[in-house]
């Protein structure tokens, strides 16, 4: 049974860094990709960044600067680490995992709301 | 970056048709695949993926969903329309990095 889970802070203070955890099971992080996705609070949907099963990383232009996507293979545990945080940073994080033919996001953890406010 | 274009809203009759149609700024469309993905998302939950490569219905989604479409036009039809249904609407394409999406299409009853 495929399973991902979020964990990570509520509340991080402007400027700080946001570490996020999304632990796997039911699929190794290295026979799939993971990817993140993050969503305001009622907005759309915005791809953060993807680490192939391979090992390499992709990451959304617009935050490649200030992100980092890393795993632990051993624990099948996939990391987000987003630096310089601001205020419209503020929203859920989800991770994902893809597809390997035509990269859809099949399965979905439940996110983890994060507010960036001091 | 490829640009998925939704209409925001859909008003629909319990037990009509409902057609939420996505525009690509080009196409996402190989010789093989038809990379454009849907997925359902209800208030305060993830989103689910209903169908991916166009065409194909995701694992324990029902038959009342179903996608076409080739190059940059895509549908997703639900029909026939069931309460449990209402929910935002997403498309996105795995074309070409940055993956994107649409900006969601909710669905409501009329």
């Amino acid at each position: 049974q495929v399973r991902l889970k979020e964990s990570g802070p509520r509340l991080v203070q402007p400027s700080q860094t946001l570490s996020v955890t999304c632990t796997v099971s039911g699929f190794s992080v290295t026979s799939y990709h993971v990817s993140w996705v993050r969503q305001p609070p009622g907005k759309g949907l915005e791809w953060v960044g993807a680490i192939w099963k391979g090992g390499s990383t992709d990451y959304n232009s617009a935050l490649k600067s200030r992100l980092s996507i890393s795993r632990d293979t051993s624990k099948n545990q996939v990391f987000l680490k987003m630096n310089s945080l601001q205020t419209d940073d503020t929203g859920t994080y989800y991770c994902a995992k893809l597809t390997t033919e035509g990269i859809a996001f099949d399965y979905w953890g439940q996110g983890v709301m994060v507010t960036v406010s001091s | 970056d490829i640009v998925l274009t939704q209409s925001p809203a859909l008003a629909v009759s319990l037990g009509q048709r409902a057609t939420i149609s996505c525009r690509a700024s080009q196409s996402v469309s190989t010789s093989s695949y038809n990379l454009m993905h849907w997925y359902q998302q209800k208030p305060g939950q993830q989103p689910k993926l209903l169908i991916y490569d166009a065409s194909n219905l995701a694992s324990s989604i029902p038959a009342r969903f179903s996608g076409s479409g080739s190059g940059t036009d895509f549908t997703l039809t639900i029909n026939p329309v069931q309460a449990d249904d209402i929910a935002t609407y997403y498309c996105q394409q795995s074309r070409e990095l940055p993956l994107t999406f649409g900006s969601g299409t909710k669905l409501e009853i009329k």
